[in-house]
C-alpha cells in the first residue's frame, strides 16, 4: 500500500545546511511535494517534483528524488531560526486529490 | 491572497455532542477537503469535496460526515464526538486542475 516515512525529528545549527529525508513505497507516484507548517499554522507548500525530474532548486531550496529508492530529500541552505516547523514529504499518482503524507519531521534550528 | 478559514482555534467538547467545524474561502475553489493531524501519524483525509453537494470518502471516515451546500464553505460534523476525536483538523481546498492545496490554521478539537 501507500506509505510516505520520514524521520521525526532534525537539530542544526543556524547558518548550516538542513537535509530532511522522506522515503515512500508508491512507484506510480508523479508529484511530490513538501509543505511547511509552523506553529499554530496550517501547511503551506514550499516546493514540489514531478516525477520525473531528478532536481529542482528554488533559492534556498534543493530537492532530490532518486526514482529507484523511491528518496526524496529537501536541503535548505544557509538555515535560519525562521525555518523552524515540521516539514511534511507528501506525494500523489497524479494530480488527483488524494496527497499522502509523511508524519512530519520537526526541524530545530539553534541559534 | 487565497484565504482558508476555520471557525475555531480551540475548541472543547463533551462526549456525545455534535460537534460543527466549519472551513471557509474565498478563492471559488472547487475542491475542499478535511484532514486530521495526530502526531506521529501526519495528516490524514477525513472526507472530500470536490464541488457543491458532491462529497467522497477519505481514509478515515468513520464517525465523521460533512456538508457543502455552498462551493465556498464545507463543514464537518462528528455526530456524537469521543474522545478519540481529540486532534488538529485541518481544511484545505484548491481549484480542480491544480496541484496545490492550500490549508486553512486548523482547529484543536479536545472531547473530554
Amino acid at each position: 500500500g501507500e506509505d510516505v516515512e520520514q524521520s521525526l525529528f532534525l537539530s542544526v545549527r543556524e547558518g548550516d545546511s538542513s537535509v530532511i529525508n522522506c522515503t515512500y513505497t508508491d512507484s506510480s507516484s508523479t508529484y511530490l511535494y513538501w509543505y511547511k507548517q509552523e506553529p499554530g499554522a496550517g501547511l503551506q507548500l514550499l516546493t514540489y517534483i514531478f516525477s520525473n525530474m531528478d532536481m529542482k532548486q528554488d533559492q534556498r531550496l534543493t530537492v532530490l528524488l532518486n526514482k529507484k529508492d523511491k528518496h526524496l530529500s529537501l536541503r535548505i541552505a544557509d538555515t535560519q531560526t525562521g525555518d523552524s516547523a515540521i516539514y511534511f514529504c507528501a506525494e500523489s499518482m497524479d494530480s488527483s486529490y488524494k496527497l499522502i503524507f509523511g508524519s512530519g519531521t520537526r526541524l530545530l534550528v539553534r541559534p | 491572497d487565497v484565504k482558508v478559514t476555520q471557525s475555531s482555534r480551540y475548541l472543547v467538547k463533551r462526549t456525545g455532542e455534535k460537534v460543527f467545524l466549519e472551513c471557509v474561502q474565498d478563492m471559488d475553489h472547487e475542491n475542499m477537503f478535511w484532514y486530521r493531524q495526530d502526531p506521529g501519524l501526519g495528516l490524514r483525509l477525513i472526507y472530500f469535496s470536490y464541488d457543491v453537494k458532491m462529497k467522497e470518502k477519505g481514509d478515515i471516515p468513520e464517525g465523521y460526515s460533512v456538508s457543502r451546500e455552498k462551493k465556498e464553505r464545507f463543514s464537518l460534523i462528528l455526530e456524537s464526538a469521543s474522545t478519540n476525536q481529540t486532534s488538529m483538523y485541518l481544511c484545505a481546498s484548491r481549484f480542480a486542475s491544480s496541484y496545490e492545496q492550500y490549508f486553512g490554521p486548523g482547529t484543536r478539537l479536545t472531547v473530554t
